[in-house]
């Protein structure tokens, strides 16, 4: 089945550095990606669509100069988080779906970051 | 901002009882997914439905499409303490084929 692999699964910085997580697709093309925050004991929150090749479709409040979205290639997407604060803190994830196969979801292990 | 109702918010339960949790909407869905989270992981897919009426099993689960398009529901029998963790549905409205719409969640507790 359709595998998603996250990277760094845990980050820590200190507050204004930026820090960069990489989602990729294993076996499979994804023109499109999800990424999502989530809060403890919170849903799903969803920031942006990753879009291959053209820019990412962000959520309403989510800041695109804060949270970069790269998609560059067809297997990988990118968000930096910028100038880093505590704030930003949270468990980020990401998703994709394989089109060739069925309409779901497949699901990165997620990052945690934590600002300093 | 979340369009779909999800309940119960957690559960208590204890070893061998069944589960049911639900999620509801007010609008219709051709797609509905359920997920299960474990603590510092991504959901992980257990059903995916796709047809009013549809009834699908996954070992211990069964889930449904509702009739009505508008709800679906996941079940867990004989519980055992490995199925502790977070359930979320998930459904897809037919208009817009790149959005996934998210429940908030079950939380799942089992008493060994």
């Amino acid at each position: 089945g359709a595998v998603v692999s996250q990277h760094p699964s845990r980050v820590i910085c200190k507050s204004g550095t930026s820090v960069k997580i990489e989602c990729r697709s294993l076996d499979f093309q994804a023109t499109t990606m999800f990424w999502y925050r989530q809060f403890p004991k919170q849903s799903l929150m969803l920031m942006a669509t990753s879009n291959e090749g053209s820019k990412a479709t962000y959520e309403q409040g989510v800041e695109k100069d804060k949270f970069l979205i790269n998609h560059a290639s067809l297997t990988l997407s990118t968000l930096t988080v910028t100038s880093a604060h505590p704030e930003d803190s949270s468990f980020y994830i990401c998703s994709a779906r394989d089109l060739s196969g069925a309409n779901v979801l497949t699901f990165g292990a997620g990052s945690r970051l934590t600002v300093l | 901002g979340q369009q779909l109702n999800q309940s119960p918010q957690s559960m208590f339960i204890q070893e061998g009882e069944d589960v049911s949790m639900n999620c509801t909407s007010s609008s219709i869905f051709n797609t509905w997914l359920w997920y299960k989270q474990d603590p510092g992981e991504g959901p992980v897919l257990l059903i995916a439905l796709y047809k009013a009426g549809e009834l699908t099993s996954n070992g211990r689960l069964t889930a449904q499409f509702g009739i009505t398009r508008k709800d679906s529901f996941l079940n867990i029998s004989a519980s055992i303490p490995s199925d502790v963790g977070i359930y979320f549905c998930a459904g897809q409205r037919s208009y817009n084929f790149n959005k996934f719409y998210f429940g908030s969640g079950t939380k799942l507790n089992v008493k060994p």
